[in-house]
């Protein structure tokens, strides 16, 4: 049982690049989440998923896109990767009954 | 105003020391709080659920003020180990998903 698992866990990209981060859970959860972290600063939530199929948008969305084609997998992409875009990002799953987050390693993301 | 604001902090205290944080939340319709724990650099995990009885787990006391949209942690004799940023999370209905995490606050804890 892994938990839930983030990949790549480093990266660098040069400005304009684009990249697909991927997030798996293994516990059967609803819900899963996308979130970043710059440093000194709490995790602001970038898009959430209530559902195969379904994505919502948080709270700093612009620049992002999502997909959740299967219940397991939570992709976020970065079209068109910016200095901005320089953050940790973490993925989390829980279920829809219980409120507690469960959260992958993070990806440290550097955008030259 | 965001949407769940803590102390900013930091607290710097002795061993064995009292300590207490603050969260309050602005959504009056918020069903589910938390507080979780991040050391440097790694990710955050649940150190626990806050309910409206209020709960105790060991040193630590989490309380649920709906009246005043405010959540609290206590953390009683403190250790070393305990130094960590503390993050409360307010989570909207439950079928919603939505979950908006306050900006933390740091704690460090010295000898």
């Amino acid at each position: 049982n892994a938990g839930v698992t983030q990949t790549p866990k480093f990266r660098v990209l040069k400005t304009g690049q684009s990249m697909t981060l991927l997030c798996a859970q293994d516990m059967n959860h609803e819900y899963m989440y996308w979130y970043r972290q710059d440093p000194g600063m709490g995790l602001r939530l970038i898009h959430y998923s209530v559902g195969e199929g379904t994505t919502a948008k948080g709270e700093v969305p612009d620049g992002y896109n999502v997909s959740r084609l299967k219940k397991q997998n939570f992709l976020l992409g970065l079209e068109s990767a910016a200095p901005s875009q320089t953050s940790v990002y973490f993925c989390a799953s829980r279920s829809h009954t219980v409120g507690e987050q469960f959260f992958g390693p993070g990806t440290r993301l550097t955008v030259l | 105003r965001k949407e769940v604001e803590q102390d900013p902090g930091p607290f710097n205290v002795p061993e064995g020391a009292t300590v207490a944080f603050n969260c309050t939340y602005s959504n009056s319709a918020s069903q589910s709080f938390f507080w979780y724990r991040q050391d440097c650099r790694k990710e955050p995990k649940l150190l626990m659920s806050v309910y409206s009885s209020g709960n105790e787990d060991g040193r630590f006391t989490a309380q649920l003020n709906r009246a005043s949209q405010y959540i609290s942690l206590l953390i009683r004799d403190s250790k070393l180990s305990d130094s960590a940023t503390y993050l409360c999370v307010v989570n909207e209905d439950t079928n919603a998903g939505k979950s908006t995490f306050g900006d933390g606050t740091t704690l460090t804890v010295k000898p």
